[in-house]
């Protein structure tokens, strides 16, 4: 089963809103969680890396007042959007790295995504 | 910087084998992983190799040569649903900061 959960996965809203996007980590946890945003048709792009009691780290082009991030537990971080206009219109998308074990050798876990559509 | 190189769109027969090739250029390496995603859906985790050679998952299989920073992804016995776009991603630290390749559209045709 799902070890990262994201929510909400659909977002509509108007512009001017801010939206809140909830990704944790559900049975292990993570100090440290990314976030992504992709275009339709495009790579995942890093946007920022989660801290757990510490400031976000952004990538070079990302506006942090735009873009808050807060990691409040070990299991818990949030994306909030900020005015969010049609532009900022895309899939976001977590991960929280994992060690490897026994039952799978994968190093980083999605959740499964947020669609925003900002009308 | 940071580039990865993959070819943008690959076509396939049912029951063929694919190769997708990944090419990467990074000031680190941890290790590289290979994720598939359907149209609308989050990155599903395939392989992933930290270490040289090949590591078989079913299916597939992904291979790694560090010393020619390259790996490919292996589909052999391919069907349809294994149309979706294919992402190569290198990994930094043990944190996992990771890059994402461009992407591989890959069709496959009956």
């Amino acid at each position: 089963g799902a070890v990262v959960s994201q929510h909400p996965s659909w977002v509509i809203c108007k512009s001017g809103t801010s939206v809140k996007i909830e990704c944790r980590s559900l049975d292990f946890q993570a100090t440290t969680m990314f976030w992504y945003r992709q275009f339709p048709k495009q790579s995942l792009m890093l946007m920022a890396t989660s801290n757990e009691g510490s400031k976000a780290t952004y990538e070079q082009g990302v506006e942090k007042d735009k873009f808050l991030i807060n990691h409040a537990s070990l299991t818990l971080s949030t994306l909030t959007v900020t005015s969010a206009h049609p532009e900022d219109s895309s899939f976001y998308i977590c991960s929280a790295p994992r060690e490897p074990d026994r039952d799978s050798n994968q190093p980083q876990h999605f959740g499964d995504g947020t669609r925003l559509s900002i009308l | 910087g940071q580039s990865l190189e993959q070819p943008s769109e690959v076509t396939a027969v049912e029951g063929a084998i694919v190769q997708i090739n990944c090419t990467y250029q990074t000031s680190g390496f941890y290790g590289l992983s290979w994720y598939q995603q359907h149209d609308g859906g989050a990155p599903t985790f395939l392989s992933y190799n930290a270490l040289d050679g090949l590591e078989e998952t079913g299916r597939f299989s992904s291979f790694l040569s560090r010393s020619d920073s390259y790996g490919y992804l292996l589909l052999q016995e391919l069907q349809m649903k294994d149309s979706a776009s294919y992402f190569c991603a290198v990994g930094f630290d043990y944190g996992q900061n990771f890059v994402f390749g461009p992407g591989t559209r890959l069709s496959v045709l009956p």
